[in-house]
Order: structure tokens, then sequence, then C-alpha cells
């Protein structure tokens, strides 16, 4: 397995434009999550899904942000409208099910993301 | 709530020093524990974990013992080298499922 693929790697766009951010998690894994990294504030999970259905979104900052999983396979993650503050490093990170305990998380390379 | 601390980085080393990095947890029940680490350019990749007290999680020569009864998890090795060079975070799960949760992380540098 190619293991989580993040598209873009890199991505900069103007204030105020819309942004989608891609994840492919790994197959088989029943959960994928949406981290935001930042020098201020650290490693902080946005929302998580299992089985495709959004468990908990309490770490998404505001109505700006959205992320939607329509199938095992692929999830997005979308700023509208974008702002400055939004610039950081997104990682997608998937695990397997059947028993959360002790399994791990794998984490796709990221996405840089510079709103000017 | 659950929490994870770290100390703050960054730490700098020479290559063939011994390395500690201290990481304390405050969670109801009985959490799992992790360190990760990330290196340039990456994303986090688990280094080791322990799932209940007085277990040992080693990796790589990294070492790092669950305390309960100090509510730590300190990440150590012996001897460092140049391409320990990352970003360590320790983080711990508890039993509502599915979520980690993160310390801000260290940066180790490691010089030659």
């Amino acid at each position: 397995d190619a293991g989580v693929i993040q598209s873009p790697r890199h991505e900069v766009t103007e204030m105020g434009q819309e942004v989608t951010l891609r994840c492919k998690p790994i197959s088989g894994h029943d959960y994928l999550f949406w981290y935001r990294q930042t020098m201020m504030r650290g490693l902080e999970l946005l929302i998580y899904f299992n089985n495709n259905v959004p468990i908990d979104d309490s770490g998404m900052p505001e109505d700006r942000f959205s992320a939607k999983m329509p199938n095992a396979s692929f999830s997005t993650l979308k700023i509208q409208p974008s702002e400055p503050r939004d610039s950081a490093v997104y990682f997608c990170a998937s695990r397997p099910g059947g028993g959360l305990m002790n399994t791990e998380a794998f984490f796709g390379q990221g996405t840089r993301l510079t709103v000017v | 709530g659950n929490s994870v601390t770290q100390m703050e980085g960054p730490v700098t080393l020479s290559e063939e020093a011994f390395l500690t990095i201290n990481c304390t947890y405050t969670a109801t029940g009985y959490p799992s524990l992790f360190w990760y680490v990330q290196y340039p350019g990456e994303g986090l990749q688990l280094l080791l974990k322990a799932t209940k007290a007085d277990d040992k999680g080693s990796n790589k020569g990294f070492e790092a013992t669950y305390r309960k009864e100090t509510t730590s998890f300190h990440l150590e090795k012996g001897s460092v080298q140049v391409s320990d060079s990352a970003v360590y975070f320790c983080a711990l799960e508890y039993n509502q499922g599915g979520k980690l949760i993160f310390g801000q992380g260290t940066e180790l540098s490691v010089k030659p």
C-alpha cells in the first residue's frame, strides 16, 4: 500500500478563495483524521470519521471549514473563504478499526497551505 | 480534560549524547501512550507505544516507560545520532476511542 496520500503537497491561494484539500486513506482503514499543524498551536485535531461518518468535529475552527468523506477511499477538507490565519500544514491520518486501542495511526505527508 | 505536556524545545545535543524528552499527561481512566516522530517535510510516524502502567515501549534505541504514579512517559535514548534530528510528539489515546491527543512537540537537533 502506498500509505495515506494527500494532495496537493503545497497550495498558495489568495485570501477569500476556496481551498480544497484531499486525502486517500489506507485501504481497509476505518478511521480518518484531519489535523492542522502550526507553530503557535502545535498539532490540532480538526475532525475525524469512522466508516465515513463524522464522529467528532469539535476541533473545526469555524463555519468556513467543512469536511466530507463520501466513500471509504476519499475525504476532503474545504475552507471557504480562506484567510491568512488558515496558513498551516494540514495532515490526514488513518487507522484500522476492530478495536481502537493500541492501533497505530498512519499519517500522510501533509499539505502546506499558504493564504496570502 | 485530557492533555499532554512536553518539555519545550529546541533541544540541541552532540552526537552520542544521552537524550531525555519529558512528557506528562492528564487523563481520566487508563490511556494508551505514544511517541511519534516527524522528520523534516514528512508526516508523523509512530516511534513507540505503551498501553498500561509499567509497560516499556522501545524502538530504534529509544525507550519510554509508562509511569502511572507520576503520569509520565519520558522518552530516552542512550546515544543519539545526527539522523535522530526531528520533532518528537508525545500523545495519548483515552478510552472514548479514536482520538489521539498530542503534545506540542519537541524539536531535537543533533550536531556531529
